[in-house]
């Protein structure tokens, strides 16, 4: 079982829709990532934040946008997506954002925009 | 910079046999190298990691991999497949002075019965 919980699990939207994707762990890590993967490639790193502190931002579009509450949450706010933005969305977390950490996957949500 | 290859997109096994998925990797530093798999609809697990030390590195579910510094390669390895071992697996890298993981494109093990 991981101990990274992502919700929800499926989330369907249409292009003009606000959702938000949540993510929780509680091993007291202090890096928290976002990632997106699309079938079958490897996982996109999309935003890290460190220390509840964006560290990270790869150039990702504005209709995505990051917000970490606190050390234990992280969400991912959407708005106005596009088709091609249907993908699974991965929260990450690892002990520190340096060194030899591996990354704690939750289970991702499928996100499907119509 | 920091990259990771691997070169099959796909590895087929019957049941069994042993296994082997290929990763190499170039860092500027030393490298920290990881092994995740994803089941289906799952996220990545965990496998294993080399840090330091002993070059063969012991994991979860009986998979081992080799970490050969002259030729730059981390091969995950299994003595004996199972059917339950079918699924995606990245190699990992990153160096001393990055705190983000480089991901190889991913290769998709199939064990036969």
């Amino acid at each position: 079982d991981t101990e990274v919980t992502q919700t929800p699990k499926h989330l369907v939207m249409g292009m003009t829709n606000k959702k938000s994707l949540k993510c929780e762990q509680h091993m007291g890590h202090r890096a928290m990532y976002w990632y997106k993967q699309k079938a079958k490639k490897p996982p996109e790193l999309m935003f890290v934040y460190s220390y509840e502190k964006l560290s990270i931002n790869e150039s990702v579009p504005s209709r995505f946008s990051p917000e970490c509450p606190n050390s234990s949450l992280l969400n991912l706010h959407l708005h106005a997506l596009q088709p091609e933005d249907s993908a699974l969305y991965l929260c990450a977390s690892s002990q520190r954002n340096e060194g030899p950490g591996e990354l704690f996957f939750g289970e991702g949500s499928r996100l499907t925009v119509l | 910079a920091q990259s990771v290859a691997q070169p099959e997109d796909q590895v087929n096994v019957a049941e069994g046999n042993p296994l082997t998925v290929k990763c190499t990797y170039s860092v500027s530093g030393n490298p920290y190298l990881f092994w995740y798999v994803q089941y289906p609809n799952r996220g990545l697990q965990f496998l294993l990691k080399y840090i330091t030390g002993d070059n063969l590195v012991k994991g979860s579910y009986g998979f081992e991999a080799e970490f050969n510094k002259s030729q730059t390669s981390f091969h995950l390895k299994k003595p004996s497949a199972l059917v339950s071992d079918s699924a995606l697996y990245f190699c990992a890298v990153r160096d001393g002075g990055s705190y983000i993981p480089t991901f190889g494109r991913g290769t998709s093990l199939i064990v036969h019965p």
